[in-house]
């Protein structure tokens, strides 16, 4: 199973880009990349997936290098809304057996 | 899109006795959920997996005789937590998988909106 490091918190302000890069040194061959996102007491979101290169989507984009080592997301434009802790996890397609890291909590200043 | 609803939000209960909490898939058909544990400020720790028709497995560590697993349908899983004690209040979450919700061809996960559990 990949294992994935990510920044423990990251701070921004309204109206800024942020990026959030995780780590998957090891990801395997068919595993995907996934970012969920979490508000305190509910349960977490999907918010992209993607296997290499770019992926956009209406709320995000990902990039993925070639040797898919890391991924990064970005958020456009973010608000105090976003703020949440971001999750990105590798797996395969059928997705089981997908470990959560500890996540970045993203704090979105006015 | 894809649902994942799950019952109670909510539930509050006395040292010793046991609570039932139900995770449905409204849209979809999921052979397998998953159900996680989330301590405050810590991530989501995957407790077992649910398979419908069959015994759930348990993460190693996990107790599965206190941690009741059934996925009687296509649609339901139950995680059952008997004989509860005050160290069992946390936040549980149960997730499905989408077979076509990631856009990239791969499964995503799609939990439900979690139950917190309070044991007095």
């Amino acid at each position: 199973l990949a294992k994935t490091t990510q920044p423990i918190s990251m701070d921004s302000y309204e109206g800024q880009e942020v990026n959030i890069t995780c780590s998957h040194n090891n990801i395997a061959t068919n595993d995907y990349i996934t970012w969920y996102q979490q508000f305190p007491s509910q349960g977490p979101r999907f918010i992209i997936q993607g296997y290499k290169t770019k992926v956009t989507n209406e709320v995000a984009s990902l990039f993925i290098p070639a040797d898919r080592k890391s991924s990064t997301l970005s958020l456009p434009r973010v608000s105090l809304s976003d703020t949440a802790v971001y999750y990105c996890l590798v797996g395969d397609v059928s997705a089981r057996q997908l470990t959560f890291g500890s996540g970045t909590q993203l704090t979105v200043l006015p | 899109g894809a649902v994942v609803s799950q019952h109670p939000s909510r539930v509050i209960c006395k040292s010793g006795t046991s609570v039932k909490i139900e995770c449905r898939s409204l849209d979809f058909q999921a052979t397998t959920m998953f159900w996680y544990r989330q301590f405050p400020k810590q991530s989501l720790m995957l407790m077992a997996t649910s398979n419908e028709g069959s015994k759930a497995t348990y993460e190693q560590g996990v107790e599965k005789d206190k941690f009741l697993i059934n996925h009687a349908s296509l649609t339901l899983s139950t995680l059952t937590v008997t004989s509860a004690h005050p160290e069992d209040s946390s936040f549980y979450i149960c997730s499905a998988n989408h077979p076509t919700l990631g856009g990239s061809g791969a499964n995503v996960l799609t939990f439900g909106a979690g139950s917190r559990l309070t044991v007095l």
